[in-house]
């Protein structure tokens, strides 16, 4: 079983559209939760980080369920340019503070 | 502007060949790390250091060297005893003595080796 799971996608949805991505993780232990975006070819970005009381950054909002080991995103008014691949991310104290990553939910958002 | 650089942004070898990739951070950052991605993948850890002249191995280190000389650099040398080099490699580092998280990425450096 994978570490961090996620839909692989992709998610085809038109502007404007809400769209959410789930994400489970194996480890109990998992200390901080993320989400990381990253468009093709280029390097991975923060986009926020998750927290068990749930937490929104404009049109983004993610939440956590540690009894569960779920990780969710959900993104409003879903524009041309969130057209990205979106990481799931797990940290980890291992001896050192380790991030696990998901392999990524991809979005395509149309006009 | 503080940033992570990795040069060069594309890199072509032959087989047998040694490589070092390139990572430079100017954010004061004591920890560093490198990470691999490969189609369908998510991102592996090869190396981490945690301080200079500290080094620890990842998850798939083999076939993989790295230095920490200098705070601000920490070169990976891809080996000719790596089977599959071709990828997409990416730098991170991330701010010790913190309880964050957080790692901060370089453009990385898609390596093709035939």
């Amino acid at each position: 079983r994978k570490e961090v799971e996620q839909d692989p996608g992709p998610f085809n949805v038109p502007e404007g559209a809400t769209v959410a991505f789930n994400c489970t993780y194996s480890n109990s232990a998992s200390q901080s939760f993320f989400w990381y975006r990253q468009d093709c070819r280029k390097e991975p970005k923060l986009l926020m980080s998750v927290y068990s009381s749930g937490n929104e950054d404009g049109r983004f909002t993610a939440q956590l369920n540690r009894a569960s080991q779920y990780i969710s995103l959900l993104i409003r008014d879903s524009k041309l340019s969130d057209s990205a691949t979106y990481l799931c991310v797990v940290g980890l104290n291992t001896g050192f503070q380790k991030l696990v990553f998901g392999t990524g939910t991809r979005l395509l958002v149309s006009p | 502007d503080g940033g992570i650089t990795q040069s060069p942004k594309y890199l072509f070898r032959k087989e047998g060949q040694n490589v070092t990739l390139s990572c430079e951070q100017n954010l004061n950052h004591d920890a560093m790390y490198w990470y691999r991605q490969d189609p369908g993948q998510g991102l592996r850890l090869i190396y981490y250091s945690q301080i200079v002249n500290d080094f620890q191995k990842g998850d798939i280190a083999e076939g993989y060297s790295v230095s920490r000389e200098k705070k601000e650099s920490f070169p990976l040398t891809v080996t000719s005893a790596q089977k599959n080099p071709t990828a997409f490699y990416l730098c991170a580092s991330r701010l010790s003595g913190t309880a964050a998280y957080e790692q901060y990425f370089g453009p990385g450096t898609r390596l093709t080796v035939t």
